[in-house]
């Protein structure tokens, strides 16, 4: 079955930097776009990132741009979420989802919380 | 950016009832909004997409319609499992958004 699993997350400080991964298993990985999905405490669903299907085209929330990078490796069916100058409110649970018809499976999430 | 605003932000129901909530775009999306349910500690799970095309495995008793700008999510008859915050979503260009969710709460 489809599964999408998410690691990585964990408590830094301003500044620090983290990565995400977020591993795919259960269908064809190359032949899919990804995205990420944050959910601040207590708040909305925010959308991060997205990254196509070959990844040669990428897109970044305002919010993000020029600090995340996202990526993927198709030899090891896995997205990424590289994060540097954490800010405070980055804090939130990052989701990664697969990108059909608006994001058709989610994993269950990885908490990052910037906090000095 | 395409702006989704979602109404009400909060309902109270029973089970049984009818709840309608509704998802307005400040420009034309085609049918290209997806609708989730997200329970507390949990992922958003799909209910939608095409705006009006059910997920795989979900029951029919949720249905959504419209088009352009405006959009419904309807659930025809409430059930217990169905208390839950429900956010619509546009996929037609990016940055993709989300509207600030409505949480269906036991009257």
């Amino acid at each position: 079955q489809v599964q999408l699993v998410e690691s990585g997350g964990g408590v830094v400080p301003p500044g620090r930097s983290l990565r995400l991964s977020c591993v795919a298993s259960g269908f064809t990985f190359g032949t899919y776009a990804f995205y990420w999905v944050r959910q601040a405490p207590g708040k909305g669903l925010e959308w991060v990132a997205v990254i196509s299907f070959d990844g040669s085209n990428k897109y970044y929330a305002d919010s993000v741009k020029g600090r995340f990078t996202i990526s993927r490796d198709s030899s090891k069916n896995t997205l990424y979420l590289q994060m540097n100058s954490l800010r405070v409110e980055d804090t939130a649970v990052y989701y990664c989802a697969r990108e059909w018809n608006g994001g058709d499976y989610w994993g269950q999430g990885t908490l990052v919380t910037v906090s000095s | 950016d395409i702006q989704m605003t979602q109404s009400p932000s909060s309902l109270s129901a029973s089970v049984g009832d009818r709840v309608t909530i509704t998802c307005r775009a400040n420009q034309g999306v085609s049918d290209y909004v997806a609708w989730f349910q997200q329970k507390p500690g949990k992922s958003p799970k799909p209910l939608i997409y095409a705006a009006s095309s059910l997920q795989s495995g979900v029951p029919s008793r949720f249905s959504g319609s419209g088009s352009g700008t405006d959009f419904t999510l309807t659930i025809s008859s409430l059930q217990p499992e169905d208390f839950a915050t429900y956010y619509c979503q546009q996929y037609t260009s990016y940055p993709l958004t989300f509207g600030g969710g409505t949480k269906v709460e036991i009257k």
